[in-house]
């Protein structure tokens, strides 16, 4: 059974950086196939596509953040992690990782997803 | 705002049948397939409906969707308490090079 797991501070400070870790049980990151999301949810909005990685290090970024954002991956560890600097309030989300399969690339398609964790930016 | 459009909410009684509408443009929907996902409270989104109208295994066929030019529509039949929830479609968009989705209906079991 595939599982995904948020790590991370629940607070974070204006101007600075928000970290969060998905850690990958049940499949191999480094198998391929499938691409590693996160995506995020506004207090009382929708869902929000923030980037994805594949396990050879390629990734693509909404471009609504792009410049703050990084995604990275450690194949060793099966783990990907989020990177958004300078943050403001306006971060203040739920932030899901989740599971893009290589076939449906260019769908919307995440098959499985973290619980989520919520990271609130207040000083 | 959201990339794809939904109703904000939607209501009906146990055992009859709701429509949640899904609508784009010809970046996304008009040139990609759609998925619809269920939330329930609390929880993470859980796919229910993928390629327009296919359902993962464990999916209940009163669910159907449905795709049409760049609109999409998902459907609940024989509705139950446990449907009562948030429900997002989602697409990928060309122009974005990236998935979008809709802002979410609610729907109520009354």
């Amino acid at each position: 059974q595939v599982q995904l797991q948020e790590s991370g501070p629940g607070l974070v400070k204006p101007s600075q950086t928000l970290s969060l870790t998905c850690t990958v049980s049940g499949a191999s990151i480094s198998s391929g196939g499938y691409y590693w999301s996160w995506i995020r949810q506004q207090p009382g909005k929708g869902l929000e596509w923030i980037g994805h990685i594949y396990y050879r290090g390629s990734t693509y970024y909404t471009p609504s953040l792009r410049g703050r954002l990084t995604i990275s991956v450690d194949t060793s560890k099966n783990q990907f992690s989020l990177n958004l600097n300078s943050v403001t309030a306006a971060d203040t989300a739920v932030y899901f990782c989740a599971r893009l399969p290589f076939d449906y690339y260019s769908s919307g398609l995440f098959d499985y997803w973290g619980q989520g964790t919520l990271v609130a930016v207040s000083s | 705002q959201s990339v794809l459009t939904q109703p904000p909410s939607a209501s009906e009684t146990p055992g009859r049948r709701v429509t949640i509408s899904c609508s784009g443009s010809r970046s996304n929907i008009g040139s990609n397939t759609v998925n619809w996902y269920q939330q329930l409270p609390g929880t993470a989104p859980k796919l229910l409906i993928y390629s327009n109208n296919q359902r993962p295994s464990g999916v209940p066929g009163r669910f159907s969707g449905s795709m049409s030019g760049t609109s999409a529509s998902l459907t609940i039949s024989g509705l139950r308490s446990e449907d009562d929830a948030h429900y997002y479609c989602a697409s990928w968009d060309d122009s974005l090079t990236g998935p979008v989705f809709g802002g979410g209906t609610k729907v109520t079991v009354l």
